[in-house]
């Protein structure tokens, strides 16, 4: 385990459909992340927390709508998603609020499936 | 802007023999640049960081990478192979060093084949 805990590991969902994904960290980050990653296509950046507070939403529908609630808790609200949403969502924590030179520590991610 | 390119999307190597993935970047920043691993079914984890010390950069399981200004790479190699190499290798630059960043960039990944 990395400290970075993501459930559920697998989710299948039909498009009407109402779930939440989950990550928790006990490593005293300060800054949160959630990550697409779709086969064939580089990660990409949905949203940041800092000190729970939004400070980042890289166009992401509104279908996907994130939740800090406290410093070690993200979650990720899914409803009406489209099968093209199937992929693997990763979480990731940092030390710092986006400061690279810390690197940051990925959850395992669930995989996501839409059917 | 900034981008990550990964020069194969897949390498293959017998066990053993020396790994080399490429990685080249453009920046307008003098960038932090990053290798994270990814096993199947399991996160990223990072494999090693340079953030403007030393070019060369050892890392994590026998893994190291050089960073080269002139030629705008990052490359990463290990001298032999072990099976448990096998997995999805991301290189990955940051828009600023040192902290207020907008996100990482991330290359689309080579797939680490090796054979036995």
């Amino acid at each position: 385990e990395t400290g970075v805990t993501q459930t559920p590991r697998h989710l299948v969902m039909g498009m009407t459909n109402k779930k939440s994904l989950k990550c928790e960290q006990h490593l005293g980050h300060n800054a949160m992340y959630w990550y697409k990653q779709s086969a064939k296509k580089p990660l990409e950046l949905m949203f940041v927390y800092s000190l729970e507070e939004r400070v980042e939403n890289n166009s992401v529908p509104s279908r996907f709508s994130p939740e800090c609630p406290n410093s070690s808790h993200l979650f990720l609200h899914l409803h009406t998603l489209q099968p093209e949403d199937s992929a693997l969502y990763l979480c990731a924590s940092s030390q710092v609020f986006l400061s690279s030179n810390y690197g940051y520590t990925f959850g395992s991610g669930t995989r996501l499936t839409v059917v | 802007a900034q981008s990550v390119t990964q020069l194969d999307s897949h390498v293959s190597v017998s066990e053993g023999t020396p790994v080399l993935l490429r990685c080249n970047y453009s920046s307008s920043y003098s960038p932090s640049l990053f290798w994270y691993v990814q096993h199947p079914n399991k996160g990223l984890q990072l494999l090693l960081k340079y953030t403007s010390a030393a070019t060369l950069v050892k890392g994590i399981n026998g893994f190291e990478a050089e960073f080269k200004k002139s030629e705008t790479s990052f490359h990463l190699t290990k001298p032999s192979a072990h099976m448990s190499d096998a997995a999805e290798y991301f290189c990955v630059v940051s828009r600023y060093s040192g902290g207020g960043a907008d996100g990482l960039t991330f290359g689309k990944g080579t797939h680490l084949i090796i054979q036995p």
